[in-house]
């Protein structure tokens, strides 16, 4: 039973399109983040939600809006896809207080 | 602000050998310490949390310490195997509320039969 899923796994799209990433876990967290890794493979912070509430917007253009209906997801929406937006996007989730934090297999967005 | 540091980005080594893998941070008011590994094309699988009340974290052939006041982890891996081979990542995270993690940018650990 996986604990954090993110779909999909891969996603090539676009210039200029709007697309979606979902992330549900069913550890009973209340704390979900996205990160995303760039082609150095370096992992950073972009949003975090602690009960379905915005707590860490790391400076992501507002073309990235993330969006918690419970605690247990929390989905990623890109509008306006740009090259530069390619990258490998993670869910993860802990409990708050930097309990140990589980992460998604990742999707992989390619901008064409 | 927290910098986490993994130096070297690569190391390979033969089969068998123990190792020993470095992380250091610049804030030393961290609440846990988590290393992780990550395969090519793969997500990050939790491999140790050491909470900061902790010196070390056993797990298999896998020992992680901790120091805070010198501000550094390691991760020791006894009797490497080839399919020990991937990415190892050590993060912090600033604790309370805001919990995400600061990660070092990994150390790629090639075992050679």
């Amino acid at each position: 039973d996986t604990a954090v899923s993110q779909t999909p796994k891969y996603l090539v799209t676009q210039m200029g399109n709007d697309k979606s990433i979902k992330c549900e876990q069913n550890l009973g967290h209340d704390t979900m983040y996205w990160y995303k890794q760039d082609s150095k493979k370096f992992l950073k912070i972009m949003f975090s939600y602690n009960n379905k509430e915005l707590i860490i917007n790391e400076t992501v253009p507002n073309r990235f809006s993330p969006k918690s209906p419970d605690k247990a997801h929390l989905n990623l929406h890109i509008n306006s896809l740009e090259l530069g937006d390619s990258a490998v996007y993670f869910c993860a989730s802990s409990q708050q207080g930097g309990g140990e934090a589980f992460f998604g297999q990742g999707t992989r967005l390619t901008v064409v | 602000k927290q910098e986490v540091t993994q130096i070297p980005a690569a190391l390979s080594v033969p089969e068998g050998e123990n190792l020993v893998l470095n992380c250091s941070f610049t804030d030393s008011a961290i609440y846990n310490l988590q290393w992780f590994r990550q395969d090519p094309g793969k997500g990050l699988t939790s491999l140790l949390l050491i909470q900061s009340s902790q010196r070390e974290q056993t797990s298999g052939r896998l020992n992680a310490s901790l120091d805070k006041s010198s501000g550094r982890s390691t991760l020791y891996i006894a009797a490497s195997q080839p399919g020990d081979s991937a990415t190892y990542l050590c993060a912090v995270p600033l604790g309370g509320a805001n919990s995400k993690l600061t990660f070092g940018k990994g150390i790629t650990l090639s075992v050679r039969p």
